[in-house]
């Protein structure tokens, strides 16, 4: 399995705001996802990070919300932009194996004040 | 519209017993059916999977079981350690894409 690392781990951030979440991978890897879990749910995918292209997002989830980078196979960035309360989740990347498994990185955790 | 479902928040079970956590899809178009683990401030951890082809997949103390008429899998622990206890997520994987859908999860606390 592939050792995913992301950057912050944790943040407190204001209002209004935005935070860049870093995504490292430890091996190349064609499909990298970013997920939210909200306090108390369960994890719903944000949007698909192509290399080389726009990401795909998911019903619910905008671009100019959530914009994201995938510059090469190994790293993806996602951005929350002018944060809400509402923003306040763990935001999960994960990369899918080159068989149907994903894994899944520690985590960063948000809280918008 | 929740396409995967785990409708109990919550499991306790006494150590070495069997712990039997459920999950029912909706979606015919799965293909592909895993199983997550996951601890407080980390991320989720797999577990084991299965294919939609498959009725059953075993690795050490897990097993996986797949009900495709019921449309419902199950995961099975046994004998159940205290080290198990964490929420668990049952995940289905749509035939294009790769994403997953997530159920709610199940609390599984284990008893010494």
């Amino acid at each position: 399995s592939a050792v995913i690392s992301q950057k912050p781990s944790r943040d407190i951030c204001q209002r209004g705001t935005s935070l860049t979440i870093q995504c490292q991978v430890d091996s190349q890897v064609t499909m990298m996802f970013w997920y939210r879990q909200q306090p108390g749910q369960s994890l719903t995918l944000i949007a698909t990070a192509n290399q080389g292209s726009e990401a795909t997002y998911e019903s619910g989830f905008v671009i100019d919300k959530f914009p994201i980078s995938r510059p090469n196979l190994t790293f993806s960035t996602l951005t929350v932009s002018n944060m809400s309360p509402e923003d306040s989740s763990i935001y999960l990347c994960s990369v899918a194996s080159t068989g149907y498994e994903q894994y899944f990185g520690p985590g960063t955790r948000l809280t918008v004040t | 519209d929740q396409q995967v479902k785990q409708n109990s928040p919550s499991l306790s079970v006494q150590e070495g017993r069997i712990s039997i956590l459920n999950c029912d899809y909706t979606n015919s178009m799965f293909d592909y059916f895993l199983w997550y683990k996951k601890y407080p401030a980390e991320g989720p951890t797999f577990l084991i999977s299965i294919s939609s082809i498959k009725d059953k997949n075993e690795d050490g103390r897990f097993t996986v079981f797949l009900n495709k008429s019921a449309k419902h899998l199950s995961l099975h622990i046994v004998p159940s350690q205290p080290g198990d206890s964490a929420v668990y997520f049952c995940a289905a994987r749509i035939n294009q894409g790769g994403k997953l859908i997530f159920g709610q999860g199940t609390e599984l606390s284990v008893k010494p």
